[in-house]
């Protein structure tokens, strides 16, 4: 197994452009979710998917932010119009109660989003 | 809500020292608590996890102890090493919901 893989590793943007990130999680994993971190902080939750369904949605997710998992596998998280202050880390985050009772999620080595 | 608070950093150390790392946490229901580290310019590993009271977790030399009677996870290695400086987050998951609630997080730096 892989592990929890992020694509890409680093973005740098002008302030408006549009970004998108992708999340390939561990492969038996049904349970994704995206987390936000920046500088000297710990991660918040932005959202988590079940199978393709978004089930949960923080709200820390303006409506400038939109997240899918159209097939229950890989995920995109799309920033429209971004925000100096959208600069952070991007995690991702994967899990599956089926195989971990405890459901521990195991993380990616996230996207930094640099916006200019 | 839930909440966890963590020692503030940066704690330094010399190479074979003792370390402990305190976390409390805020929480509905019953808990499951976690340890995470974070390597410079890396995402988080997960490090050991308690799923109930008095469970020890344990990896790599680190060990913690889900105390319920003071809400507390800390986090603890006899022996440290240059190669543990990082950043470490205690963390939980409770109450039904799926989101992981994280600490500030604490960063260790191991001197030779």
């Amino acid at each position: 197994d892989t592990g929890v893989s992020q694509d890409p590793r680093h973005k740098i943007t002008k302030r408006g452009q549009n970004v998108t990130f992708r999340c390939d999680p561990i492969s038996e994993h049904n349970r994704l979710y995206w987390y936000r971190q920046t500088l000297g902080q710990g991660p918040e939750f932005l959202t988590y998917f079940q199978n393709e369904a978004q089930l949960e949605k923080s709200r820390l997710l303006s409506d400038r932010f939109s997240a899918e998992r159209p097939k229950g596998s890989f995920s995109t998280l799309e920033i429209q119009r971004t925000e100096q202050g959208d600069s952070a880390m991007y995690l991702c985050a994967s899990s599956s109660r089926a195989t971990d009772y405890t459901d521990t999620q195991y993380f990616g080595p996230g996207t930094r989003l640099t916006v200019l | 809500g839930n909440s966890v608070t963590q020692m503030e950093g940066p704690v330094t150390l010399s190479e074979e020292a003792f370390l402990t790392i305190n976390c409390t946490y805020t929480a509905t229901g019953y808990p499951s608590l976690f340890w995470y580290v974070q390597y410079p310019g890396e995402g988080l590993q997960l490090l050991l996890k308690a799923t109930k009271a008095d469970d020890k977790g344990s990896n790599k030399g680190f060990e913690a102890t889900y105390r319920k009677e003071t809400t507390s996870f800390h986090l603890e290695k006899g022996s440290v090493q240059v190669s543990d400086s990082a950043v470490y987050f205690c963390a939980l998951t409770a109450g039904g919901y799926q989101k992981v609630t994280f600490g500030t997080g604490t960063k260790l730096q191991v001197i030779p």
